[in-house]
């Protein structure tokens, strides 16, 4: 089945630390974003890419980093400098502009 | 102001009632339009995805935009529990899909 994978469910780390959170696609899709959602906040765009190495910065870039080197694939890094990284972490993709996203089922990152 | 702006509830509601979600966006360059539902802890799903003014029907399911007064809006005919999500807005600023902060829907038997 196609879709998008995004591993571990749940991600337990402590302050200080950098992680990285997979997405897989297998959807043939050109274009990849990564969101984080926070209660009563909605999606906010952190980073996405339209094409293999090349992504753009979303609303709120600060304290994340990206890499595109495959088109099935786009790993985010939370970095220390992410001042409040707790939050649920969605990957999606989708063929081109303004094409409806296809979503994950994310990832939690608790940081303590 | 944010892009686009979305009640974010909770709406209560029993079952068999009709339900009316509704967003509303600034930018009248604004083409594309959809509304995604979330279960908790899942990633949303897309239920309807509309172009410019008008109304698309899909099942139970009627999204409905007025570019005129910069509104879209959901309706969901026969509600059942199961519809109990939170359902998002969405549409496009250039190649950036701009989200509402979603309204929890609950359906109670």
């Amino acid at each position: 089945d196609g879709g998008i994978t995004q591993s571990p469910k749940y991600l337990f780390r402590k302050e200080g630390q950098n992680v990285t959170l997979s997405c897989e696609q297998n959807l043939n899709h050109d274009a990849m974003y990564w969101y984080r959602q926070d209660p009563g906040q909605g999606l906010r765009l952190i980073y996405y890419s339209q094409i293999v190495n090349d992504f753009q910065k979303g609303d709120i870039a600060e304290g994340y980093s990206v890499s595109r080197e495959k088109k099935e694939s786009f790993p985010l890094t939370v970095t220390s400098a992410q001042k409040n990284p707790t939050a649920f972490y969605l990957c999606a993709s989708t063929v081109g502009s303004n094409s409806p996203l296809h979503f994950g089922n994310g990832t939690r990152l608790t940081v303590t | 102001q944010k892009e686009v702006e979305q009640d974010p509830g909770p709406l209560s509601v029993p079952e068999g009632a009709i339900v009316s979600l509704n967003c509303t966006y600034s930018n009248s360059a604004f083409q594309y339009f959809m509304w995604y539902r979330q279960y908790s802890r899942k990633g949303p799903e897309l239920l309807m995805y509309t172009y410019s003014s008008g109304n698309k029907e899909d099942g139970r399911f009627t999204a409905q935009v007025d570019k005129s007064s910069k509104y879209i809006s959901l309706f969901i005919r026969d509600s059942q529990p199961s519809d109990s999500a939170t359902y998002l807005c969405a549409s496009y600023n250039t190649d950036k899909l701009i989200f509402g902060t979603g309204t929890r829907l609950q359906v109670f038997p």
